[in-house]
C-alpha cells in the first residue's frame, strides 16, 4: 500500500543551529504535503504546509521544500530555540483524499 | 483547540467491556477520522467519514467500529476491548484537500 518514509527517527541539534526532516512519499498522485508538530502530551498541530504546484514554501524560521519527480519533501527549521523540541510529523494526500502521516522525528534542542 | 473535543480525555477498562469514545466538533467541516497513536508508529488511521452516509475502513479498522451521529458527531467504538488496544486515540476534522485539526485526545487503558 501506500507509505510515507520519514528519517531521522530521532534528532538532536544544538540550540541555534538547523534541523532537517525528510520524508518520502509513495503515491504519485499526491499533491498536499503538511507538517504537524505534537508536544509532549498534546495533540498534533499543522506548523506548515504546501501544495505540489509550488516547490518552497516559508515561514519566519520554518521552511518546506517538495521534489515532485523524487518525491521528496523536507522541514527545515532554523535559528532552533529550546521550545521547537518536539516530535514532528510529515504527512501526504492520497489519491482517495485521506492523509497518511510518516512515523515521527523527535527532536531534542541541547542546550 | 476547542472546536474539536474528545470524550472521555482518559479512560481504564478491562478486556471485554465495551467502550465507546466520542467526537464532536463545531468547525462545520464534512470530513471527521479516529487515529491510533502508538510510540514509535505514528498516526494510523482507523475509520473516516466524508459525510454522515459515507463510512470507510482505515488501516487498522479490525476491533472497531464508528457512527457517524451527525455532521459534528463521530464516534468510535471498541466492541470487545483487548489490552493491544491500549493507546492514545485523536479524532480529526477537515474538509477536501484541506489540513486536518485534531481533537486532544483520549488515553485509553485497557487492563
Amino acid at each position: 500500500g501506500e507509505n510515507v518514509e520519514q528519517h531521522p527517527s530521532t534528532l538532536s541539534v544544538q540550540e541555534g543551529d538547523s534541523a532537517v526532516i525528510k520524508c518520502t512519499y509513495s503515491d504519485s498522485a499526491s499533491n498536499y504535503f503538511p507538517w504537524y508538530k505534537q508536544e509532549l502530551g498534546k495533540r498534533p498541530q499543522l506548523i506548515i504546509d504546501i501544495r505540489s504546484n509550488v516547490g518552497e514554501k516559508k515561514d519566519q524560521r520554518i521552511a518546506v521544500t517538495l521534489n515532485k519527480t523524487a518525491k521528496h519533501f523536507s522541514l527545515h527549521i532554523t535559528e532552533t530555540q529550546p521550545e521547537d523540541s518536539a516530535v514532528y510529523f510529515c504527512a501526504a494526500s492520497l489519491r482517495d483524499d485521506k492523509i497518511i502521516f510518516g512515523k515521527g522525528t523527535r527532536l531534542h534542542i541541547l542546550p | 483547540d476547542a472546536d474539536v473535543t474528545q470524550t472521555p480525555r482518559n479512560r481504564i477498562t478491562k478486556t471485554g467491556k465495551r467502550i465507546m469514545l466520542e467526537c464532536s466538533q463545531t468547525k462545520g467541516h464534512d470530513r471527521m477520522y479516529w487515529y491510533r497513536q502508538d510510540p514509535g508508529l505514528g498516526l494510523r488511521l482507523i475509520y473516516y467519514s466524508f459525510d454522515v452516509k459515507d463510512i470507510n475502513k482505515g488501516e487498522i479498522s479490525d476491533g472497531y467500529s464508528v457512527s457517524r451521529q451527525a455532521q459534528a458527531k463521530f464516534s468510535l467504538s471498541l466492541e470487545s476491548a483487548i489490552p493491544n488496544q491500549t493507546a492514545l486515540y485523536f479524532c480529526a476534522t477537515g474538509r477536501t484537500g484541506d489540513t486536518q485539526y485534531f481533537g486532544p485526545g483520549t488515553r485509553l487503558t485497557v487492563l
